[in-house]
């Protein structure tokens, strides 16, 4: 199974911040990624498919980008609701794989 | 509007089964690939089985293989995660997942019910 890796696991930071967080196959998967954000108490919502587009609904201030082994999920000016965990998929191979999260939280 | 509802959860015994239950709407549930993914207390996701439009193909992970068994009734767009021989590391939140329709092999979840809490436990 392909590993994915996350980092930091957690990370504070203000309102208006630019945040980023990483994510690391351990083999190549093109493409084929995905990031969620999940509330406390909530089921996981798509933020970004195939590396870099941006699921219907999404704000903008949400962007990935990467290929191959490592991607980048930034939001550029970080907002109240913001305050989540965000998981990593990869697609690319049987089964499908997340990272282990990355706790945004108020700094 | 997409909606994916969870039921069936609760507490069990070790060795014990379950069937948890998805109810979808809002969309044409027989178009669509369906998962369940799960998440153990404080952890992260693990996706668990999924099924064909049809049923005709259904994958699962090594770990339940054997004694999960996932189907749906598309006449009821409804999907089931049948749950036999459940051990302690079963315990985790079950959710339900529309597949994005980017293929059979590529796929991420754009939808996703409430979940519902499964305990194994004596």
């Amino acid at each position: 199974d392909i590993q994915m890796t996350q980092s930091p696991s957690s990370v504070s930071a203000s309102v208006g911040d630019r945040v980023t967080i990483t994510c690391r196959a351990s083999q190549g998967i093109s493409s084929w990624l995905a990031w969620y954000q999940q509330k406390p108490g909530k089921a996981p919502k798509l933020l970004i498919y195939a590396a870099s587009s941006l699921q219907s609904g999404v704000p903008s201030r949400f962007s990935g980008s990467g290929s191959g082994t490592d991607f980048t999920l930034t939001i550029s000016s970080l907002q109240p609701e913001d305050f989540a965990t965000y998981y990593c998929q990869q697609a690319n191979s049987f089964p499908v794989t997340f990272g282990g999260g990355t706790k945004v939280e108020i700094k | 509007e997409v909606q994916l509802v969870e039921s069936g959860g609760g507490l069990v015994q070790p060795g014990g089964s379950l069937r948890l239950s998805c109810a979808a709407s809002g969309f044409t549930f027989s178009s669509y690939w369906m998962s369940w993914v799960r998440q153990a207390p404080g952890k992260g996701l693990e996706w668990v089985a999924n099924i064909k439009q049809d049923g005709s193909e259904k994958y699962y992970v090594d770990s339940v293989k054997g004694r999960f068994t996932i189907s749906r009734d598309n006449a009821k767009n409804s999907l089931y995660l049948q749950m036999n021989s459940l051990r302690a590391e079963d315990t985790a939140v079950y959710y339900c997942a529309r597949h994005t329709p980017t293929g059979t092999t590529h796929y991420y979840f754009d939808y996703w019910g409430q979940g519902t809490l499964v305990t194994v436990s004596s």
